[in-house]
């Protein structure tokens, strides 16, 4: 069964330094999510994106936080100069087409924290 | 706004009984979706079971189950004969065709006692 691959599982960063993380969603979908979340807090959207472009994003995806899709497959998440409030496990989402009819499949995750 | 209201922070059941974890959700768009995923310890995000707003019957997944009652707005998740392995955080989700975008509610912590 296909599935949303993210890397690394783990990533441990010294305050102010940039950190990218990596996302592979399945193959034919067309949507793609970041969420975070905050250790023992709910899950928390930032951003959505689509046909090569954000479609959506929420407050917290600021001027440090930027997606790209470099290539036709993977999808990334970048924090310019990451602060101690960053620490969080970062999922990204696929969905198919739409997302009032499609299940939205989450990768295992990464944590991020920050020291 | 809060849009997907879960108010039961954690719940417990006995193995091999029924449980009901409650989900509201506040929308003016006639087009959505509704999804349960569980989160246990490990961190990953698993999906059990989606409701679309124009569902006439009740989605229902193996052991699980989703009560959902259009007029009160609300789709809470029925899990029947409880396992230990059920043992997990919770999370009710909503979908608008608009905008793509998914709410997450808090959570609900459910314990599976033997």
């Amino acid at each position: 069964e296909p599935e949303v691959t993210q890397t690394p599982s783990h990533q441990v960063t010294q305050m102010g330094q940039e950190v990218i993380l990596r996302c592979v969603p399945i193959s034919n979908h067309l949507y793609f999510y970041w969420y975070r979340q905050i250790l023992g807090q709910k899950v928390e959207f930032l951003v959505s994106f689509y046909n090569n472009e954000i479609s959506e994003k929420s407050e917290i995806f600021d001027d440090q936080f930027s997606v790209e899709r470099p290539d036709g497959s993977n999808f990334t998440l970048k924090i310019r100069s990451t602060k101690l409030e960053d620490s969080a496990m970062y999922f990204c989402a696929s969905i198919e087409r739409s997302a009032s009819t499609d299940t939205q499949y989450f990768g295992p995750g990464t944590r991020l924290t920050v020291l | 706004a809060q849009k997907i209201t879960q108010t039961q922070p954690g719940m417990f059941v006995q193995e091999k009984e029924a449980v009901t974890l409650d989900c509201t959700y506040d929308t003016s768009d006639p087009s959505y979706g509704l999804f349960w995923y569980k989160q246990p310890s490990s961190g990953e995000m698993i999906f059990l079971i989606y409701q679309g707003s124009y569902d006439q019957q009740n989605a229902t997944e193996g052991r699980y189950s989703l009560n959902f009652q259009k007029a009160r707005k609300s789709a809470n998740l029925v899990i029947s004969a409880s396992q230990l392995g059920d043992s997990a955080m919770y999370f009710c989700a909503m979908s608008h065709l608009t905008g793509n975008q998914f709410y997450f509610g808090t959570g609900t912590s459910l314990t599976v006692i033997p």
